[in-house]
């Protein structure tokens, strides 16, 4: 069974580009959630889905991020323009129940 | 909203020893408290959990022990090997996932052989 796969694994932007970062889930679990880690700090938690509905996006920084699970399937997480600010580590993580979570290898996002 | 501190940062011990990482939150209603273990490179991995029925958990050389009245649970492991090295984070959420799971800071364990 595959696992939850991410992709880039790394992405190194300019201040004010646009980065898409992407996460395919393990096959059969509906949440789907991202996560952020800041270096040295906790792994907090940006939003959730249920299939294709965004059950808590309470985490989310701010309106330049975006995110998108069309069909229920992968999702994508937009920085809209990037700030040095939204660097850190995005996870991705996908759960059948909504418990034991699953994580990905997680996107390592460098803005200069 | 939940809040998860865990204790130390950073931790070494020797090969053999004892390590214990320990965590508090402070939502009453946190009912399942899970353990992730990063290995350098890696993906964060679940490597137990506990819930809130239950006061420890053991799994071979882990053990997790949860206190409810003083909201704190603990991750214990014993002889320590070198492959044990890694950023260890623990967790906590209510409603049986409901809620997301907000974590540690993470705790940097490195055994030296």
């Amino acid at each position: 069974e595959a696992g939850v796969t991410q992709f880039p694994s790394h992405s190194v932007i300019e201040k004010g580009q646009t980065v898409t970062l992407r996460c395919d889930p393990i096959s059969g679990h509906d949440n789907l959630y991202w996560y952020r880690r800041v270096m040295g700090k906790e792994i907090k938690f940006l939003l959730h889905f249920v299939k294709e509905s965004k059950q808590d996006e309470s985490g989310m920084p701010n309106n330049r991020f975006l995110a998108e699970r069309t069909g229920g399937t992968y999702s994508t997480l937009k920085v809209q323009p990037a700030e040095l600010e939204d660097s850190g580590v995005y996870f991705c993580a996908s759960s059948q129940w909504g418990e034991k979570l699953f994580f990905g290898s997680g996107t390592q996002l460098s803005v200069l | 909203g939940e809040n998860v501190e865990q204790h130390p940062s950073t931790l070494s011990v020797q090969e053999g020893d004892s390590a214990v990482i320990k965590c508090t939150y402070s939502d009453s209603a946190s009912n399942y408290f899970p353990w992730y273990k990063q290995e350098l490179g890696k993906r964060p991995q679940l490597i137990i959990d506990i819930r809130s029925n239950v006061g420890e958990k053991k799994d071979q050389r882990i053990a997790v022990t949860l206190n409810k009245t003083a909201k704190h649970f603990s991750l214990h492991i014993t002889e320590t090997q070198p492959e044990d090295s890694a950023v260890y984070f623990c967790a906590a959420s209510s409603n049986s996932g409901n809620t997301p799971l907000v974590f540690g800071k993470g705790t940097r364990l490195s055994v030296i052989a």
